[in-house]
């Protein structure tokens, strides 16, 4: 069946260094892919989605290419902050079917 | 501000208490979603409905009981639940199921049975 698989975390960085986080996925036919964040203590809020090959979704620093040949879809941000201590779940979504990815937890050092 | 809103945001229960969690989407959604989000587990999709019929229970215990009266409005009730249950419950919409539109989540319920 389709799945998702994300890096390991915790991912511990400092201010203003670079992220990236990755995910690949195992799917039939043409998912769409989407990043979620969950800060502490919250829900999950979207954070950018692609539906096709190639795309690139991008929101609040953050960005994601759809790359069918690699089956993956790696998060990156070039200049993190501690704001954007929270963690992050991979997910795709086929058949009406959303499937998420374990999390990678991310925390930024001042 | 995701449209999706949950009560109550925390919630602690007996095994033997019956309670109900709300959800409410204000975003004119046709499917709305119950998963449960467990400590070092991936979210477990438990309930759809589209259109107030339920269309996929994924095996879920019959002491989670889904009521979807209209497609704003989606409640879980609980009765009888283990220590186990204890986890997060977070609730979902989008136009339709069985697409691949995006589901935009509520900030979720956070249960603790005692």
């Amino acid at each position: 069946g389709d799945s998702v698989t994300q890096m390991e975390g915790p991912v511990t960085l400092s201010e203003e260094a670079f992220l990236t986080i990755n995910c690949t996925y195992t799917a039939t036919g043409y998912p769409s892919l989407f990043w979620y964040v969950q800060y502490p203590g919250e829900g999950l809020q979207l954070l950018l989605k692609a539906t096709k090959a190639d795309d690139k979704g991008s929101n609040k620093g953050f960005e994601a290419t759809y790359r069918k040949e690699t089956t993956s879809f790696h998060l990156e941000k070039g200049s993190v902050q501690v704001s954007d201590s929270a963690v992050y779940f991979c997910a795709l979504i086929n058949t009406g079917k959303l499937i998420f990815g374990q999390g990678t937890t991310l925390q930024v050092k001042p | 501000e995701t449209g999706v809103t949950q009560t109550p945001r925390h919630l602690v229960m007996g095994m033997t208490n019956k309670k109900s969690l709300k959800c409410e989407q204000h975003l004119g959604h046709n499917a709305m979603y119950w998963y449960k989000q467990s400590a070092k587990k991936p979210l477990e999709l438990m309930f759809v409905y589209s259109l107030e019929e339920r269309v996929e229970n994924n095996s879920v215990p019959s002491r989670f009981s889904p009521e979807c009266p209209n497609s704003s409005h989606l409640f879980l009730h609980l009765h009888t639940l283990q220590p186990e249950d204890s986890a997060l419950y977070l609730c979902a919409s989008s136009p339709t199921s069985g697409g691949e539109e995006t589901q935009y989540f509520g900030p979720g319920t956070r249960l603790l049975v005692l």
